[in-house]
Parts: C-alpha cells; structure tokens; sequence
C-alpha cells in the first residue's frame, strides 16, 4: 500500500472550515483513500473514501487532485467535538486481507 | 446497534505476568481485528480473523502474543509473558465480510499498562 504524508497538527476556528491535506504521491490506479479519524481515548471512526472522484457525505468532503497524488478533507463547519487525529490511508479496494496502514495522522485543534 | 464491546477497559500488570483482553465484534459480523496502538502512534495490525480462522498475523509476536476466535464470534487475545514494551492500547475492530469498502468498526480499546 502506498505511503500518506500529513502535517503532524493544525488548528482551526470553530464554526469554520477545517482543510486537512494528505499527500500519496505513490498511490496506485487500483488504490483508494480513505480518512479516519480518532477523538481521545476512543477508537478510529471511519469517515469517508473516494476514488478519484469528489465525495462527501454526512460527515466531510474529500477532494482528491487529478493526478491523485493528493487529496484534501474538508470539514465545512468545525465543532469542538471534531478535535481529533485524523488519518489519512490508501489501500487496494477489496484487498484480501482489508488492512489499514495507519501512519501518524494529523491532530486538528478545533479552537473555540 | 451496539459497537465493538472489549474489555477490561484499563489494566496494570508487572512485567513477566500474563494478561489478557475480550472483543465482542458487532452482531454477524464476520471479520474481527486486533491492533496494538503504542502512545503517539497509529494503530499497527496484529492480528485478522475471518470467522474463526487466522487471514494475517504477520505482525503479531508469536513467542509471547497469542489470538483466538472461537465459534467465530467472542475473540480474545493474550500476552504471556508481558515485556515493558507492551505498554499500548489495543483495539479491536470488525466488518462485515462484504466490507471490500475498508470500513472498519473499532472498539474503544484496552489501555495496557506494564511495570
């Protein structure tokens, strides 16, 4: 699986957008990304994934570049409660074995 | 739907004992995973399960760690003897076994604490 690159923190402003960069300049075409997201002292939440299309959901949206080498998860209206590491994974879809490789992640501070 | 039950949630040992942790996966289930999560780091695979059978343990230390999953459901996992270095969180998680998707449902995790 390829490797991710994540700034090790950011801060960002409640009620704002939070913008969490990874870079996966290794990725594969048959590889997806995914983001996680673990709040202190519980365990990692999924949260989204994509291809090479844009996507979002309930909870974020991810933007991935057309060369895939990078992708952007975006939280349009930050809380206090979204203070987190964030992960950011590529892994084969359908892999056999499904298993997540988690780097170091991003700690975003969301400040009141 | 309950989530992933483990426990203990918190356990203190002495080095050179033995411990060992419980994960209840999500009902049907049939995937189950067992990660060491060391302070600072991300969660590191040590063990998968597809109902009761081992799919990868390439990670996990053989000589002191060991894993099952009996009737595919209840999983347990045990450290015998214990080294400081085992000081971590370890989590369990499930899917579904249509879960190609990467999406995994975590436990909150045992935190392990060797002296």
């Amino acid at each position: 699986d390829a490797k991710t690159t994540q700034p090790p923190s950011m801060d960002c402003a409640e009620g704002r957008a939070a913008n969490l960069p990874c870079n996966h300049s290794t990725i594969s075409g048959n590889e997806y990304v995914y983001w996680y997201r673990q709040i202190h002292s519980q365990g990692p939440q999924y949260i989204i994934h994509g291809l090479k299309n844009n996507e979002t959901n309930e909870m974020a949206s991810l933007i991935i570049t057309e060369d895939r080498k990078s992708s952007t998860l975006i939280l349009p209206h930050a809380t206090l409660r979204d203070t987190a590491v964030y992960y950011c994974i590529v892994r084969v879809y359908g892999g056999a074995t499904n298993k997540l490789i988690f780097g170091t992640g991003t700690l975003l501070a969301v400040q009141p | 739907e309950a989530g992933v039950a483990q426990s203990p949630r918190y356990k203190i040992i002495e080095k050179r004992q033995s411990v060992a942790f419980w994960c209840n996966p999500i009902s049907g289930h049939a995937t189950l995973y067992w990660y060491q999560q060391i302070l600072g780091q991300g969660p590191k695979l040590l063990i998968q399960f597809q109902n009761n059978g081992v799919v990868d343990d390439s990670q996990l230390p053989k000589d002191r760690f060991s894993a099952e999953r009996l009737k595919g459901v209840d999983s347990t996992l045990k450290i015998q003897p214990a080294k400081l270095e085992d000081s971590a969180v370890y989590l369990c998680a499930s899917s579904p076994t249509s879960a190609m998707l990467g999406e995994q449902y975590f436990g909150p995790g045992t935190r392990l604490t060797v002296t």
